[in-house]
């Protein structure tokens, strides 16, 4: 199956920097990659997914990239806040964000990165 | 906005007991997943399912069961609870992608 690996396990960034979490994957057959921000004592959100058919994807301080040439993809977060202080997961599917029924519609997640924000 | 409800956030049983977990959607949702989720360990799947009575076997199904008898609930079952199942346990729906997750379960073994 799909092995994910992400780094690093923690980061620690001054307000206002940014900070980047970096995620390989192992099947090339993989077509969909969402990140997860999860705070303290809540469940795993959604907060930007991407595609294979595309490279970039932004939305405000947010962004991701894939490379899948390397089967790379980052999360890349500018002017960090405290309030971004999480941890955060990325995943890969081979279902594509249609994927329906059996195998095509489960996640393979990486071990979480803790972003800490100092103020 | 998806809904995915866990029926308690906090759970504390004892050695050999049968736990259920409970977990309902309110979005019609296909697919469900139960994950466990250890520190340092990630996310690990212990099941899913793709439709009403089916269900398919994650990474570590070892020591749990599942039930799916209509479409919006899903429930984990831990046939004789042991301590090493102490754990954070989280319920997930898709209609595909993306998972949306519930605020998890704090299960806890004495």
């Amino acid at each position: 199956g799909e092995n994910v690996e992400q780094h690093p396990s923690t980061l620690s960034v001054q307000e206002g920097d940014s900070a980047v979490i970096k995620c390989t994957y192992s099947d090339s057959a993989s077509n969909y990659f969402p990140w997860y921000k999860q705070e303290l004592g809540k469940g795993p959100q959604l907060i930007i997914d991407i595609r294979s058919n595309v490279g970039e994807k932004k939305d405000q301080r947010i962004a991701v990239t894939l490379n899948k040439t390397a089967k790379h993809f980052s999360l890349h977060i500018t002017e960090t806040q405290p309030e971004d202080s999480a941890v955060y997961f990325c995943a890969a599917s081979m279902g594509g964000p249609g994927g329906r029924g059996s195998t095509l519609g489960r996640l393979y997640f990486g071990r979480g990165t803790q972003l800490t924000v100092w103020p | 906005d998806v809904k995915v409800t866990q029926s308690s956030r906090y759970l504390v049983k004892r050695t050999g007991e049968k736990v259920f977990l409970e977990c309902v959607q309110d979005m019609d949702h296909e697919n469900m997943f139960w994950y466990r989720q250890d520190p340092g360990l990630g996310l690990r799947l212990i099941y899913f399912s793709y439709d009403v009575k089916m269900k398919e076997k994650g990474d570590i199904p070892e020591g749990y069961s599942v039930s799916r008898e209509k479409k919006e609930r899903f429930s984990l079952i831990l046939e004789s609870a042991s301590t090493n199942q102490t754990s954070m346990y989280l319920c997930a729906s898709s209609p595909g992608a993306p998972q949306h997750f519930g605020d998890g379960t704090r299960l806890s073994i004495l």
